[in-house]
């Protein structure tokens, strides 16, 4: 099946800084891709869909200024933490559909850690 | 919003045994899928049954739905160990522009014991 990469794996950074997660799509192209955030033993929460060429969509609740998401290819997506907190330490995954199908293939996820 | 609901929430059962769980959702679907997550780790796609079909396999898979209760279920035959994870149903819907969405339910902790 189709391969999501997340980079870094994990990542602790003081409280106050920002933190860039990056999803790459490594053998096809993916024009939208999913960022979705995990607190530990809850579901993933979809937060915004990443456009390709186009702005993010994001979901109700979900600060667009905080939470930047970026594009940049057909490759690649990142999503930047600014000005992190504690309380956005949490797991977040992105995904990606491969083509017109159905199945999306998630990323391995990155543990954001704030202190 | 969360869509799914898993149930049970927590499934312990002996390795060889059968594990059921169950899936609901309030509104209408294209698809429903169901994902497996090792602890820490990303998701695994295991299976995707499309709101115009009842049942579908994959290897030790089984998974039902019925649109008609807004109800899915999940049956892994013959469990083993390496079994052992969280488990997601998840429901998509198609929006305007070929967009769609994942919504994913709370997730179910099955512990396989060998």
């Amino acid at each position: 099946g189709a391969v999501v990469s997340q980079h870094p794996s994990w990542v602790i950074c003081k409280s106050g800084t920002s933190v860039k997660i990056e999803c790459r799509s490594l053998d096809f192209q993916a024009t939208t891709m999913f960022w979705y955030r995990q607190f530990p033993k809850q579901s993933l929460m979809l937060m915004a869909t990443s456009n390709e060429g186009s702005k993010a969509t994001y979901e109700q609740g979900v600060e667009k200024d905080k939470f930047l998401i970026n594009h940049a290819s057909l490759t690649l997506s990142t999503l930047t933490v600014t000005s992190a907190h504690p309380e956005d330490s949490s797991f977040y995954i992105c995904s990606a559909p491969q083509g017109s199908g159905d199945t999306q293939y998630f990323g391995p996820g990155t543990r954001l850690t704030v202190l | 919003s969360q869509q799914g609901e898993e149930d049970p929430q927590a499934l312990s059962i002996q390795e060889g045994e059968n594990a059921t769980m169950n899936c609901s959702y309030k509104t209408s679907i294209n698809n429903l899928q169901w994902y497996r997550q090792n602890s820490g780790r990303g998701l695994v796609h295991l299976i995707l049954i499309r709101s115009n079909e009842r049942e579908k396999h994959s290897g030790r898979l089984r998974v039902t739905l019925d649109t008609s209760k807004k109800s899915s279920s999940l049956l892994i035959t013959a469990s083993r160990a390496a079994d052992t994870a969280s488990y997601f149903c998840a429901t998509e819907r198609y929006y305007t522009g070929a967009n769609s969405k994942l919504t994913f339910g709370k997730g179910i902790t099955l512990s396989v014991r060998p």
